[in-house]
């Protein structure tokens, strides 16, 4: 059994570009939450999404957006991208009500 | 805003020694959970306390919840190279829309070094 999967897991942009992590939850999860983890830091909440709706939201600006598939895969975007943006985004399922699982993460660099 | 201030934020130990890992909450969270991560990879679950005064030992590692449920402890007894690593204290906070499980509040962690 998968656990929970991330793609890219490591990439390179520029300031002002535009970026897309994509997160596979573990099997039989229906939520996903997404979180920033900056470096020497805790992962800070950015939202989770549930029946492909966005349920919570933490403290990010509108440029962190998101997705939900049908098939509970999800998708993080992050537009005009700040130097301030570099970290490691974690995405982390859970099913109803459960623990979460998170995945190894995607490590944004921008320069 | 819900703060999880943890304590202390560097410890390096020797193998065999004893050490304790604090958090501290401004508010009160539905439950607290501890996590371990390790370089390149994502925050594993240890343990979940719920209820106040509650302590969940795991092996060598024994949890605390203060009994206003703002405060937790992990220690760890006779520590091993093992254990190195980053551990996070999170409070759970409900969830909505439909879901029961709502965001974590992480702390800022605490680098682990155990030396052989």
């Amino acid at each position: 059994d998968a656990g929970v999967t991330q793609s890219p897991t490591h990439l390179i942009k520029t300031r002002g570009q535009q970026v897309t992590l994509r997160c596979s939850p573990k099997s039989g999860h229906d939520t996903v939450s997404w979180y920033q983890q900056a470096l020497g830091q805790g992962p800070q909440f950015i939202f989770q999404y549930y029946e492909e709706e966005e349920r919570q939201r933490g403290n990010f600006p509108d440029r962190f957006s998101g997705h939900q598939f049908p098939n509970y895969s999800s998708e993080l975007n992050v537009n005009a991208l700040l130097l301030g943006d570099s970290a490691l985004y974690l995405c982390a399922s859970s099913p109803s009500g459960g623990e979460l699982f998170f995945g190894e993460g995607s490590r944004l660099t921008v320069l | 805003t819900q703060l999880l201030e943890q304590s202390p934020q560097f410890l390096s130990i020797q193998e065999g020694e004893n050490l304790t890992v604090y958090c501290n909450s401004s508010s009160v969270f539905s439950s607290l959970q501890w996590y371990r991560q390790e370089p390149g990879e994502g925050p594993v679950l240890l343990v979940t306390v719920v209820t106040g005064g509650e302590v969940k030992k795991l092996k060598r590692l024994t949890f605390q919840f203060g009994d206003a449920r703002k405060d937790s402890s992990l220690h760890i007894t006779a520590a091993q190279t093992g254990d190195t690593g980053l551990y996070l204290c999170a409070g759970v906070s409900p969830g909505a829309g439909g879901t029961s499980y709502g965001k974590l509040t992480f702390g800022q962690g605490t680098i682990l070094t155990v030396h052989p």
